[in-house]
């Protein structure tokens, strides 16, 4: 199957601190990305979707790098409740031949 | 609007048991997916569904697995003569269409004592 890496983690990082982790996927094909949260047994949540020209959400910037294929998720101003696993998806567009979700990478956020 | 839902929402058997799980996927999604976590691990792609068929079902991990949609809504995942490494949750999630946003039910949390 097509591949998605993400570094496990986890990050320890101070509140109020910026964020910063990258996703890379193997597959050239892949069209669609997202970024979902997941949070201590719970289901994982759409996040934000990833446009080539790069997208914002309040704190939370996502960008795509077709070139080197990757995904990048930058928080700022993080939150003791930005406190979860992040997980990368990438797809390749029509069916599920290309729905791959990376293994997470684990965020904590410290008072 | 109604969200996925999936029943039962926790689920202990005995090995050797059947189980049968449940999905209910918004309503108008034509895509639905199951997926599996194992404790700590990361999402385990089962099977897909486009309306009732499966187009996709190399994920399922032995034929003691099987899934089947019907009216293009309900979906339902049996798991046959269970093993204590079936234990996991087993998620549910459904998409307008294939590759769209793909919005999660709570998951069933299967326990194979």
């Amino acid at each position: 199957r097509k591949e998605v890496e993400q570094d496990p983690g986890p990050f320890n990082v101070p509140e109020g601190a910026t964020v910063a982790f990258n996703c890379t996927y193997s597959n050239s094909a892949s069209q669609s990305f997202f970024w979902y949260r997941q949070d201590c047994r719970k289901e994982p949540k759409l996040l934000m979707s990833v446009y080539s020209s790069g997208n914002e959400d309040g704190r939370f910037t996502a960008q795509l790098n077709r070139a080197s294929q990757y995904i990048s998720l930058l928080i700022r101003d993080s939150k003791l409740s930005d406190s979860a696993t992040y997980l990368c998806v990438v797809t390749q567009g029509g069916g599920a031949d290309g729905l791959t979700f990376g293994k997470g990478t684990h965020l904590i956020i410290q008072p | 609007g109604a969200g996925v839902s999936q029943s039962p929402s926790n689920k202990v058997t005995e090995k050797g048991k059947d189980v049968e799980l449940r999905c209910d996927p918004i309503s108008g999604h034509t895509a639905l997916y199951w997926y599996r976590q194992s404790l700590g691990q990361g999402l385990e792609f089962l099977i897909y569904f486009q309306g009732n068929s499966a187009p996709d079902k190399s994920g399922l991990p032995s034929d003691r697995f099987s899934a089947e949609r019907t009216g293009g809504s309900v979906s339902t995942l049996t798991i046959q003569r269970t093993q204590q490494e079936d234990s996991a949750v087993y998620l549910c999630a459904s998409s307008l269409n294939p590759s769209d946003t793909q919005y999660f039910g709570p998951g069933t949390r299967l326990t194979v004592l």
